[in-house]
């Protein structure tokens, strides 16, 4: 079956500065990409997500990258805040209409003044 | 519009006891998941719905697990004896399959068993 492999476990940035988590799959048939956050004592946010008919989507400070020849996509926060510390999760899945997630081991990410 | 609803938020168990979790999806979504969380872990698939049907239960533990969705809305799991092992987050999310999969989860239920 299919895994998601989160290549980066911790993340220290500073204010202001940007920050990259990348992940990387198993199965060609995976076709969804969404990142999730998820904040101290709190359930996952959906943040942004990828379908593999585009290699790029931007929403504000976040933007994804998909990769389907090296199996990698990855999430990528410009100036970052406070307020972005958190564990990001990535997670893939087989898109034909409502399949499971299979979700990284996580990335918390900490952001300093 | 409500968000995804769980109850307990919390629950505290000796081995051996059972518990059951309840999930309320978004309204109008037809597909419905439950997730483990172990500590520290990512969320892991236990069963999914797709109105009342079972679609994938192949990683729940069957012989003490159990889940339904009897009317395509609400959602009960339960764990008919627990062992200290499930001691995990339950996430349920849900989405509405026509609207490009996007999963919506609702706050959890910390489980402990001691």
């Amino acid at each position: 079956g299919e895994k998601v492999e989160q290549h980066e476990s911790t993340l220290s940035v500073r204010e202001g500065d940007s920050a990259v988590i990348n992940c990387t799959y198993t199965d060609t048939a995976s076709s969804y990409f969404p990142w999730y956050k998820q904040e101290a004592g709190k359930s996952l946010h959906f943040v942004i997500d990828i379908r593999s008919n585009v290699d790029r989507k931007q929403s504000q400070r976040l933007t994804v990258l998909l990769d389907k020849k090296a199996k990698r996509f990855s999430l990528h926060i410009t100036a970052t805040q406070p307020e972005d510390s958190a564990i990001y999760f990535c997670a893939a899945s087989m898109n034909q209409g409502g399949r499971a997630l299979i979700f990284g081991t996580g990335t918390t990410v900490s952001v300093s003044p | 519009e409500a968000g995804v609803t769980q109850s307990p938020r919390y629950a505290v168990l000796q081995e051996g006891q059972a518990v059951s979790f309840w999930c309320d999806p978004i309204s109008g979504h037809d597909t419905l998941y439950w997730y483990q969380q172990p500590r520290d872990q990512g969320p892991q698939l236990l069963v999914y719905f797709r109105d009342e049907a079972v679609i994938d239960n192949s990683q729940l533990p069957s012989d003490r697990f159990s889940a339904v969705r009897p009317k395509g809305t609400n959602s009960t799991l339960k764990i008919q004896s627990a062992k200290q092992g499930d001691t995990a987050t339950y996430l349920c999310a849900s989405s509405f399959m026509a609207n490009q999969d996007t999963q919506y989860f609702g706050p959890g239920t910390r489980l402990l068993v001691l």
